[in-house]
Parts: structure tokens; C-alpha cells; sequence
């Protein structure tokens, strides 16, 4: 079993739509999750970060957390063509840093 | 502010050449990592620093890669011998703690 799992996707959303990303990890002593997005040919940037359960906004990013299910989301409202890209979950496992990527979901966003 | 600093951004080499991979990462910054990315396996942790002391090494694929941190300023991913398989973007990034790795451009790496 992979440590951090996603759909790969690709996702198509209509513009204006919500994207939904989701996320399941292994290990249950996991406290950090993180969702970062990555353009084409570009490197990952941290967008959303999340330590306790339940939902943080920001903006039209959401994430969501439910420690039990191990499982982490990522909600995209009124998506536009610019939130095309990957998204990755990352989990930090334990307090020292080793921070443990998914696979990526591709997003794309129609005008 | 710099950012982390790669190099070189992109590296072509015979299977069986020695590739060096070189990072500097953002001052003040106490953690840094090396990641793999192939459209396969996705990113993967290779190795991590806190304090340039190697943390986890175990996602180094084998006996053919190393890595080492010198100083604060500087870290290394050397393959030797270089294999087809080898190919894939390696991403180097700091943190600070708290989760928030600062990415490198990534150095393109093609073994012929």
C-alpha cells in the first residue's frame, strides 16, 4: 500500500464548477497534510495546509481532514483555467520533517 | 530573497557517467530534502536533512546514489554509475519545519 494515495486523474471541471481532490494515507500517527500544486514543467507550490480535523478555508481553496478515515480533501470553488495543474497531498509523518508526496491528481479547468 | 538553487538545470549523459546534482537552500533553513519525480512513480523522497545530518535515506533506489550535506549552504546527489532508468527530474527543497518545502527549479536528468 502506497503511503499517500490519489486519483490520478486527469479531472475535468467546467469553469465556475467545484473540483473535488482526495487524498487517503497510511499511517495513522500522521499530524501535517498539505496540498500543493504543481503547473507543467514547473515546481510544486504549497497552497493549502491543514493539522486538525475538519475544514480550513481560504479563499476558493477548502481543505478538509478526517484523521479517522485518513483522509484528506481538497475543495476548488468557482474554478477558473488558471487552477489547471496537479495537485499533490503530502503527509508529514511524526514531527521530523519527512514529508511523503501522493502520486498527483491533474486538474484542468474548461474555459 | 533567493530561492533554492539548483544545478544543473539540465544534464545528458551516456549510461554509465557520473552525474553530480547540486542544491543550495534558502538560508536559514534547517531541513532539506531530494526528490525523484517520473510520470511513473510520481515524487518521491529520496533522502532528507535536518541540520545537514542525514535523517532517512531509505528512498535512495540503491548502493548507486549518495548524497551528502557538507554545510548549510550545500548538498550533493551523485550517481555513479549512471543507468537508463535513472532518468527523471530531481527536485531539491528546504524547509524550515512546519511542512512548508520551498521547491528548486529541478534538474532535468536524461541517461542515454
Amino acid at each position: 500500500q502506497k503511503e499517500v494515495e490519489q486519483n490520478s486523474g486527469p479531472l475535468s471541471v467546467p469553469e465556475g464548477a467545484i473540483a473535488s481532490l482526495n487524498c487517503t494515507y497510511s499511517d495513522r500517527g500522521s499530524q501535517s497534510f498539505f496540498w500543493y500544486r504543481q503547473y507543467s514543467g514547473k515546481s510544486p507550490e504549497l497552497i493549502m495546509s491543514i493539522y486538525s480535523n475538519g475544514d480550513k478555508e481560504d479563499g476558493r481553496f477548502t481543505a478538509q481532514l478526517n484523521k479517522a478515515s485518513q483522509y484528506v480533501s481538497l475543495l476548488i470553488r468557482d474554478s477558473q483555467p488558471s487552477d489547471s495543474a496537479t495537485y499533490l497531498c503530502a503527509v508529514m509523518k511524526g514531527n521530523n520533517n519527512d514529508m511523503r508526496f501522493g502520486a498527483g491528481t491533474r486538474l484542468t479547468v474548461k474555459p | 530573497d533567493a530561492g533554492v538553487i539548483q544545478s544543473p538545470r539540465h544534464e545528458v549523459t551516456e549510461m554509465g557517467q557520473e552525474v553530480t546534482l547540486r542544491c543550495k537552500p534558502i538560508s536559514g533553513h534547517n531541513s532539506l530534502f531530494w526528490y525523484r519525480q517520473t510520470m511513473m512513480r510520481g515524487l518521491e523522497l529520496l533522502i532528507y536533512f535536518n541540520n545537514n545530518v542525514p535523517i532517512d535515506d531509505s528512498g535512495m533506489p540503491e548502493d548507486r546514489f549518495s548524497a551528502k550535506m557538507p554545510n548549510a549552504s550545500f548538498s550533493t546527489l551523485k550517481i555513479q554509475p549512471s543507468e537508463p532508468r535513472d532518468s527523471a527530474v530531481y527536485f531539491c527543497a528546504s524547509s524550515r519545519g512546519f511542512g512548508e518545502l520551498f521547491f528548486g527549479e529541478g534538474s532535468r536528468l536524461t541517461v542515454l
